[in-house]
């Protein structure tokens, strides 16, 4: 069964890029499945932020796109979300996830990342 | 304003069945057979409980189904029972452009 475990930062300063790695076990980050960042803001509901494919293709939120990288490193097994000039309303617990058939199967525990000075 | 619309409550007493609906557009409900639920008690990760519209991951009890008509999408929880309690999320595939999309949530009291 696969497994997931995000990691990163707690804090981020106003402005600065959020960055987080998802650490995938139990199964090929190879596979056919996406693998995907979804965060939920506290007290709110589930937004997706971007996924990527082991070949490399990425999607990401059209809101969110312009300060959005996701990326693959196929060496360790991971995959990582980077967002940048982030504000408050970035404050959110970030999931990362694998998915199929726009499907979300294996979710981490989630990270909760604030946005503060 | 999430992109698909969730009723942000639903009840029932345990036994009774309750829906939840969950409604899109023809560009993403309408268009493709690719609706998901997620159950999420307080405090914890999101579960899977319908994809492809209809089908059941392994583990989740019969009582949850799923189905679709038009651009809406329903859950029905048959049999309510006191853990049954959470937060539900719809999901759909929206096109390459927005792959995924997540309904507002809908909170579901037992009462």
């Amino acid at each position: 069964q696969v497994q997931l475990q995000e990691s990163g930062p707690g804090l981020v300063k106003p402005s600065g890029t959020l960055s987080l790695t998802c650490a995938v076990s139990g199964g090929s980050i190879s596979s056919s499945n996406w693998w995907n960042w979804v965060r939920q803001p506290p007290g709110k509901g589930l937004e997706w932020i971007g996924e990527i494919h082991h070949s490399g293709s990425t999607n990401y939120n059209p809101s969110l796109k312009s300060r959005v990288t996701i990326s693959l490193d196929k060496s360790k097994n991971q995959f990582s979300l980077k967002l940048s000039s982030v504000t408050a309303a970035d404050t959110a617990v970030y999931y990362c996830a694998s998915s199929r058939s726009a499907a979300h199967d294996y979710w981490g525990q989630g990270t909760l990342v604030t946005v503060s000075s | 304003q999430s992109a698909l619309t969730q009723p942000p409550s639903a009840s029932g007493s345990p036994g009774q069945s309750v829906t939840i609906s969950c409604t899109g557009t023809s560009s993403d409900i309408g268009g493709y057979n690719y609706v998901s639920w997620y159950q999420q008690h307080p405090g914890k990760v999101p579960k899977l409980m319908i994809y492809e519209v209809t089908k059941r991951p392994s583990g989740v009890p019969d009582r949850f189904s799923g189905s679709k008509s038009g651009n809406t999408a329903s859950l029905t929880v048959s049999g309510l029972q006191p853990e049954d309690e959470a937060d539900y999320y719809c999901s759909s595939y929206a096109g390459s452009n927005n792959p995924v999309v997540f309904g507002g949530g809908t909170k579901l009291t037992v009462l």
